[in-house]
């Protein structure tokens, strides 16, 4: 079985200010773990994904994600957040079946 | 490459009636995935195919709900008959798992059932 459980439901931030999207994950074996971004009416885009290579992974639009096994987390930063990132963010688990979790929206504040 | 194609985009029906949904994938893609998005329950996987085959259709909710995959470059997701409780964004996805890993998706369809 697999799950993902992201921490906050809404995150609002200050454009030029950092952002931080929390994820935990469950699995029942050494998963793959992506973060997705959909902006208002549109479908989802890939951000990053890591794959059991290097845990620090690098995605578009500069973000980043740590996977910590000990931790069981996988959470996505942006060093300086930019008016476009406001959309929903999802942490998801999986191979062939993916699991969503239940989605974070980012508003940014000019 | 255009991406994944939904048609249509909106499609407002009353109850009852039968809806069609279509999905062109990305060429040379062997997965093809069916996902339904509510504000109550996000984004749920319904069926999802390999190589036009269906592999799981678990999350179908009902005998209502079919799909279909009849080539590599076609695939429909069917509801008949139609309940407002169907109302949701349906979104296709396409993608090669090895060694990309990586699903493309659709802009969806934006179902309204009355």
């Amino acid at each position: 079985a697999q799950s993902v459980t992201q921490l906050d439901s809404h995150v609002s931030v200050s454009e030029g200010t950092p952002v931080l999207l929390r994820c935990n994950y469950s699995s029942s074996y050494s998963p793959s773990l992506f973060w997705y971004v959909q902006h208002p009416n549109k479908g989802l885009q890939l951000l990053l994904k890591y794959t059991s290579a290097a845990t620090l992974v690098k995605g578009i639009n500069g973000f980043e994600a740590e996977f910590k096994k000990s931790e069981t987390s996988f959470h996505l930063t942006k060093p300086s957040a930019h008016m476009s990132d406001a959309a929903e963010y999802f942490c998801v688990v999986g191979d062939y079946k993916l699991s969503f979790g239940a989605g974070t929206t980012v508003t940014v504040r000019a | 490459d255009a991406g994944v194609i939904q048609s249509p985009r909106h499609e407002v029906t009353e109850m009852g009636q039968e809806v069609t949904l279509r999905c062109k994938p990305i060429s040379g893609h062997d997965y093809l995935f069916w996902y339904r998005q509510t504000m109550m329950r996000g984004l749920e996987l319904l069926i999802y195919f390999n190589n036009n085959v269906p592999i799981d259709d678990s999350g179908m909710p009902e005998d209502r709900f079919s799909a279909k995959m009849p080539n590599a470059s076609f695939s429909t997701l069917k509801i008949q008959p139609s309940e407002p409780r169907d109302s949701a964004v349906y979104f296709c996805a396409s993608g090669t798992l090895d060694p990309k890993r990586e699903l493309f998706f659709g802009e969806g369809s934006r179902l309204t059932v009355l």
